[in-house]
């Protein structure tokens, strides 16, 4: 297994262009999200999904776009990047129980720059 | 909105020493999950909590779950340099919007 994968490792983008940043997952996870790590910020949670056809906004969703048409793809879309979107974009996998969550699974990241 | 909140910082702590994060919330916690993650590496899943009170251990690792659900605690005895990383505390929300604390971040001098 490869656990969950993420595309580009690294990314330049100027102000203003768009771009998707790829997860994909091989688990058979129904629940994934989104996080953004900043310097002293922790994670913060920009989409999540808990199965296909279901996505739902976090914390910090403004300026990005998420679709989740399969189990095993859940791609985040800068629309217009600026500035402010500058930072490590983590995603994030795991099974759902009865219970609630459990644990995620997270990729390796992908570090944005925006200039 | 749910606030998530870890104390220290950051912490420096001569190796042999014993470290302890703790995690408090604005309001009660669904499940609390602890993760580590290693400089320029991801957050890796350490443990959940689910009941009330509730203690586990992992070797040298003891985690709490307050009695409230309002707090949580990350206890390392005998630190190393195997250790160093930022510790992050993290509210499931019954499987939905998970909310991180911001980290503590351990040093550990040899």
């Amino acid at each position: 297994n490869a656990g969950v994968t993420q595309t580009p490792k690294f990314q330049v983008l100027k102000t203003g262009q768009s771009m998707t940043l790829q997860c994909a997952q091989d688990m058979n996870h129904e629940y994934m999200s989104w996080y953004r790590q900043d310097p002293g910020m922790g994670l913060r949670l920009i989409h999540y999904s808990v199965g296909a056809g279901i996505t739902d906004q976090g914390e910090v969703p403004n300026g990005y776009n998420v679709s989740r048409s399969t189990t095993e793809d859940f791609p985040l879309r800068l629309l217009s990047a600026a500035p402010s979107q500058t930072s490590v974009y983590f995603c994030a996998s795991s099974y759902l129980g009865l219970a609630g969550g459990h644990e995620q699974f997270f990729g390796p990241g992908t570090r944005l720059t925006v200039l | 909105g749910q606030q998530v909140m870890q104390i220290p910082q950051y912490q420096h702590v001569q190796e042999g020493e014993d470290f302890t994060t703790y995690c408090n919330s604005s309001t009660t916690l669904s499940n609390i999950q602890w993760y580590k993650q290693r400089p320029g590496g991801h957050p890796v899943f350490l443990i959940q909590l689910v009941k009330s009170g509730e203690v586990k251990k992992q070797k040298r690792l003891t985690f709490q779950f307050g009695e409230a659900k309002k707090n949580s605690s990350l206890h390392i005895t005998a630190t190393q340099t195997t250790d160093v990383g930022t510790y992050f505390c993290a509210d499931d929300n019954y499987g939905q919007n998970f909310v991180f604390g911001p980290g503590t971040r351990l040093s550990v001098l040899p």
